[in-house]
């Protein structure tokens, strides 16, 4: 069974530029997450969407958006790129709608974005 | 605002002995929490987990303890093995009232552990 598929894995870019990642979940999972890991704040919660609908979001700035497809498949994109916004995005995909289960949140192995 | 706080970067143990990594919350609406387990260049994987109505859980060489009255809660690995040395993050989940559901995770800083022989 495929895994959590990201693309890209690694790019660059540059200040003031717009960046979409893509996301393929595990076949039959519907709710794709995005989080975003820094060095000192570790993984933080940009937001969930469940079919086609963003059901959750985190505390991250209107520049970062994302939605998903009747596919499942999911994009995120954050235009106006600032140096903060280097990071490592990782998508995570689930199956039913939520916890508590034995951890059915299954990550991507990320895309890393260094904005120069 | 960190609501999950794991306030030891790095931890290091010798391989056969007990590896004790610790995670603090504020939020007393958790009730669910994980423990991931990340390799370089690799996306987390979920290691073991705990319901807030229970107070440990065992799965082989990992046993996880909550004590929610400290809200508080520790990883215990026994014994340790040099596979085992990766970046480990607690997460937290809460329900969410108007979706229903419990499917966003508030996660630690991380603590990289280091077994050596």
């Amino acid at each position: 069974k495929a895994g959590v598929t990201q693309t890209p894995r690694y790019l660059i870019k540059t200040r003031g530029q717009q960046v979409t990642l893509s996301c393929s979940p595990i076949s039959g999972h519907r709710s794709v997450s995005w989080y975003q890991q820094t060095p000192g704040q570790g993984l933080q919660f940009l937001f969930e969407y469940f079919s086609e609908t963003q059901r959750n979001k985190g505390n991250f700035p209107g520049r970062f958006s994302g939605r998903q497809f009747s596919n499942s498949r999911s994009e995120m994109n954050v235009s106006t790129l600032e140096l903060g916004d280097s990071a490592l995005y990782l998508c995570a995909s689930m199956k039913r709608g939520g916890l508590p289960s034995t951890g059915e949140l299954f990550f991507g192995e990320g895309s890393r974005l260094t904005v120069l | 605002d960190q609501q999950v706080k794991q306030n030891s970067p790095s931890l290091s143990v010798q391989e056969g002995r007990i590896s004790i990594l610790n995670c603090d919350y504020t939020n007393s609406m958790f009730d669910y929490f994980l423990w991931y387990k990340k390799y370089p260049a690799e996306g987390p994987t979920f290691l073991i987990s705990i319901s807030s109505i229970k107070d440990k859980n065992e799965d082989g060489r990992f046993t996880v303890f909550l004590n929610k009255s400290a809200k508080h809660l520790s990883l215990h690995i026994v014994p340790s093995q040099p596979g085992d040395s990766a970046v480990y993050f607690c997460a937290a989940s809460a329900l969410n009232l108007n979706t229903g559901t419990a499917s966003k995770l508030t996660f630690g800083t991380g603590t990289r552990l280091q077994v050596t022989l």
